[in-house]
């Protein structure tokens, strides 16, 4: 049971390039997140699943955009990366009814 | 976006001394949480708090829930070094699946 795991671990980008950071539980979660940290600002909300086909908006979803085709796996896409979206970035997962998330180690992500 | 006020931002104390931080929001929260994060690691929760008033320990944590339901408030007695870490605090937004994060109180642990 590896709980949440997230890939890549750590990576560099140049501005305008693309890339999907991979989130995967094996805990048969309905919810998943996706969250940015950032120094000083805490955890973000960027966007959220309830649900195998559904995606919501959080907080900072601009730049980003998600997919959960399958329930084990949720997505997160940088269409067009920008040095602002320099962060680390967290999934999390929960089962319905549970306020207890669990997280991620975390990716690293470097836009220069 | 919305965050919730998280105090103090960073504490440096003596190994064995207690330790209390806060949050405060403007918003009423349906439950408060508090987490802590490791260095290189996702945070990992402590307690949860579910009614308004309601006072929940965990070994030498103790968090509540406020009255107004804007705040609450987490505890750590009798530190150790391994106490060392960011503590987040965050609440869910009624009729949302949404958490709301502090900005988080950084705890240093002197031996």
């Amino acid at each position: 049971n590896a709980g949440v795991t997230q890939t890549p671990k750590f990576r560099v980008l140049k501005t305008g390039q693309s890339m999907t950071l991979l989130c995967a539980q094996d805990m048969n979660h309905e919810y998943m997140y996706w969250y940015r940290q950032d120094p000083g600002m805490g955890l973000r909300l960027i966007h959220y699943s309830v649900g195998e086909g559904t995606t919501a908006k959080g907080e900072v979803p601009d730049g980003y955009n998600v997919s959960r085709l399958k329930k084990q796996n949720f997505l997160l896409g940088l269409e067009s990366a920008a040095p602002s979206q320099t962060s680390v970035y967290f999934c999390a997962s929960a089962s319905t009814g549970s306020e207890t998330q669990y997280f991620g180690p975390g990716t690293r992500l470097l836009v220069l | 976006g919305q965050q919730l006020n998280q105090s103090p931002q960073s504490m440096f104390i003596q190994e064995g001394e207690d330790v209390s931080m806060n949050c405060t929001s403007s918003s009423i929260f349906n439950t408060w949480l508090w987490y802590k994060q490791d260095p290189g690691e996702g945070p990992v929760l402590l307690i949860a708090l579910y009614k308004a008033g309601e006072l929940t320990s965990n070994g030498r944590l103790t968090a509540q829930f406020g009255i107004t339901r804007k705040d609450s408030f987490l505890n750590i007695s009798a530190s150790i070094p391994s106490d060392v870490g960011i503590y987040f605090c965050a609440g869910n937004l009624p009729g949302t699946y949404k958490y709301i994060f502090g900005t988080g109180t950084r705890l240093k642990v002197l031996a």
